[in-house]
């Protein structure tokens, strides 16, 4: 199982700042997906990155997908305290299996 | 649409007994189910893979004797630990597949049951 290291771990920032969330790994994937996770609730799909090099934006969050395919990042424009949470990528094996990277916890103060 | 429920959403229980955890799909029917397992402060692990009408398939280091799967129906998937112990205690996520077996087919996941065993 390929693994898919996060940086930062905990990030806590005040609203209003910007952040880049990042998902690194030696391996290469037909695609990535990133979630978010509130506490007490499962994750929640934001999006699903397919070609290498694609820039995807879902409001202030743009997500993009390294040209090789191996990385992706989750850049947040003037966070707001609702952004608070788990930021998961994962990745499917296959065989219909989601692996999980080792997830970035983020918290945004007013 | 898409909606995913777990039954409770909490369960505090003593050390020894069994728990059962309940997985719907509400208003789609999953032929797949999956159980994933989380501790405070960490990513989600998968358990295993529930396949309606067959066995589970289990993650390797998952006892299938204590994390038993049953997935009767194409809403229903549980997981009953049997013989809990404090270790036990963990965030069980379970989520279900919508689509055919494509590697971009999205998964939905319930929101979670929280066990302590005490």
């Amino acid at each position: 199982t390929q693994l898919l290291e996060q940086s930062p771990q905990f990030l806590s920032i005040q609203e209003g700042e910007n952040l880049t969330v990042y998902c690194n790994s030696s391996s290469v994937f037909s695609s990535l997906q990133w979630y978010r996770q509130e506490p007490g609730e499962g994750p929640v799909l934001l999006v699903t990155v397919v070609t290498g090099g694609e820039v995807k934006k879902l409001k202030r969050l743009t997500f993009q997908f390294g040209d090789a395919r191996k990385d992706s990042s989750l850049h947040i424009t003037a966070a707001q305290t609702g952004d608070t949470g788990l930021y998961l990528c994962a990745y499917n094996t296959g065989f219909q299996k989601l692996v999980f990277g080792t997830g970035t916890r983020l918290l945004v103060s007013p | 649409g898409a909606v995913v429920s777990q039954h409770p959403s909490w369960v505090i229980c003593k050390s020894g007994t069994s728990v059962k955890i309940e997985c719907r799909s509400l208003d789609f029917q999953a032929t797949t189910m999956f159980w994933y397992r989380q501790f405070p402060k960490q990513s989600l692990m998968l358990m295993a893979t529930s396949n309606e009408g067959s066995k589970a398939t289990y993650e390797q280091g998952v006892e299938k004797d204590k994390f038993l799967i049953n997935h009767a129906s194409l809403t229903l998937s549980t997981l009953t630990v049997t013989s809990a112990h404090p270790e036990d205690s963990s965030f069980y996520i379970c989520s279900a597949r919508v689509g055919l077996a494509r590697s971009t087919d999205t998964q939905y996941f319930g929101p979670g049951t929280r066990l302590t065993v005490l």
